[in-house]
């Protein structure tokens, strides 16, 4: 059964502190991606990775950072947080380029206060 | 990115047929899926349907896609409470990415 985990459910943080969100996948998914969800806005892309060492910026990159060091874990990385970026935040993977499914993660509820 | 636009909304009767609907953009999308949302959960794969076809049915769900008009549906019959979620429809394409809509909350009330 294919499996997407994220490191937290719930983290709560304050303003100004360095963020790690970690996301596993064991599918081999050439792509994973970060997504923020809030109320009435849907899913918005933040970042996501083709490969290793790569990424890409999505439609809301600002405050954020990613990092893929090996081919199953992709982090998302806050590097000053802010009240702002509370949010649920989604992991997702994908096999590879041509409009491949994607398989989420539970996602990590962050509370900046 | 293309657009891919839901109602926001939508409440049943338990036992009524729900119809959720759904419009894109992408001529060139190759894959359209519904994703189902748990309260507090990630985003689940519910079903999908090739652009080249018209219809699709699986168990309780059926999925019609007007690919000239672009409008995508997904029709659950005999709807329970625990179809009670957010629903929400993506297009993919020849890109690395899924174009996702805002989601559509369904309320099935007893």
């Amino acid at each position: 059964d294919v499996k997407v985990t994220q490191s937290s459910r719930y983290l709560v943080k304050r303003t100004g502190e360095k963020v790690f969100l970690e996301c596993v996948q064991d599918m081999d998914h050439e792509n994973m991606f970060w997504y923020r969800q809030d109320p009435g806005l849907g899913l918005r892309l933040i970042y996501f990775s083709y490969d290793v060492k790569m990424k890409e910026k999505g439609d809301i990159p600002e405050g954020y950072s990613v990092s893929r060091e090996k081919k199953e874990r992709f982090s998302l990385i806050l590097e000053s947080a802010s009240t702002n970026q509370t949010s649920m935040y989604l992991c997702a993977s994908s096999l590879g380029q041509g409009g491949y499914e994607q398989y989420f993660g539970p996602g990590t509820r962050l509370t900046v206060t | 990115g293309e657009d891919v636009e839901q109602s926001l909304f939508l409440s049943v009767r338990e036992g009524d047929s729900s119809v959720i609907n759904c419009t894109y953009t992408d001529s060139s999308s190759t894959y359209l899926y519904w994703y189902k949302q748990e309260p507090g959960a990630g985003l689940q794969l519910l079903t999908y349907i090739f652009s080249n076809m018209d219809m699709k049915q699986d168990q309780r769900l059926t999925v019609l896609l007007n690919k000239k008009d672009k409008h995508l549906s997904l029709r659950i019959a005999d709807t329970q409470t625990g179809d009670s979620a957010i629903y929400f429809c993506a297009e993919g394409n020849s890109g690395y990415a899924l174009n996702f809509g805002k989601g559509t909350s369904l309320l099935v009330t007893p």
